[in-house]
């Protein structure tokens, strides 16, 4: 595609529930980030994906929340039985590889009820 | 110390102005440094992007580089009301692999 595309947009569930988040770079890009925006805070970094090397986990928040990447394209970020305190934007980027320019995806948000 | 560091502002200036963001970092093998805007409820979008010391010129905006101080900044020149916003910088130590962001300056453009 174009861009980084996100799904969903907008996702409203309940606590406890689980949710999944999809990540499709732009295609080519390597290199694959996801982060995490509150409303009115800076980006938090969360997890890393380069070619075929170990990812970078060292963001993520605790162990209900996980990713995969699968055939070095597409990502789900899965976040496991939901709190509010998980109610943010995330947000998915991609670079042609270390070291380029990061693109970012419109960003899928997230309201725990 | 957290590895950027930018004034989190909010920084105002009138139409017309000048409006100066700086940002220090602190790991020496950065190689390539950014500047994102980023507008309320939307995601960043890349300014400038610089990777030699000097100054860098597009249109309205400049990047400025120093790598023995380890600082980057943006100017803004001849501030526009549409250039109120956050505005992000980021760098990238190639060998490190992923890039850091700070947590953003915001811009008032007062018309």
């Amino acid at each position: 595609g174009a861009g980084v595309s996100q799904s969903p947009s907008n996702k409203v569930t309940e606590k406890g529930k689980d949710v999944e988040l999809r990540c499709d770079p732009i295609s080519g890009h390597t290199a694959l980030y996801w982060y995490r925006q509150s409303l009115g805070q800076g980006l938090e970094f969360l997890i890393y994906f380069q070619g075929n090397s170990a990812p970078d986990k060292s963001g993520l928040p605790s162990d209900r929340f996980s990713a995969e990447r699968t055939g070095g394209s597409v990502s789900t970020l899965t976040i496991q039985r939901t709190q509010q305190e998980d109610s943010a934007v995330y947000l998915c980027a991609s670079s042609a590889s270390t070291g380029n320019t990061i693109y970012f995806g419109e960003g899928s948000w997230l309201t725990v009820v | 110390q957290k590895e950027v560091e930018q004034n989190s502002g909010p920084l105002s200036v009138p139409e017309g102005a000048i409006a100066s963001l700086n940002c220090t970092y602190s790991d020496r093998g950065s190689q390539s440094f950014f500047w994102y805007r980023q507008y309320s409820g939307k995601s960043p979008e890349l300014i400038m992007s610089i990777y030699s010391n000097g100054d860098k010129e597009d249109g309205r905006f400049t990047a400025q580089l120093n790598k023995a101080s380890q600082y980057v900044s943006l100017l803004i020149r001849d501030s526009q009301p549409s250039d109120s916003a956050t505005y992000l910088c980021a760098f990238l130590n190639t060998n490190a692999g992923k890039s850091t962001f700070g947590d953003g300056t915001t811009l008032t453009v007062k018309p």
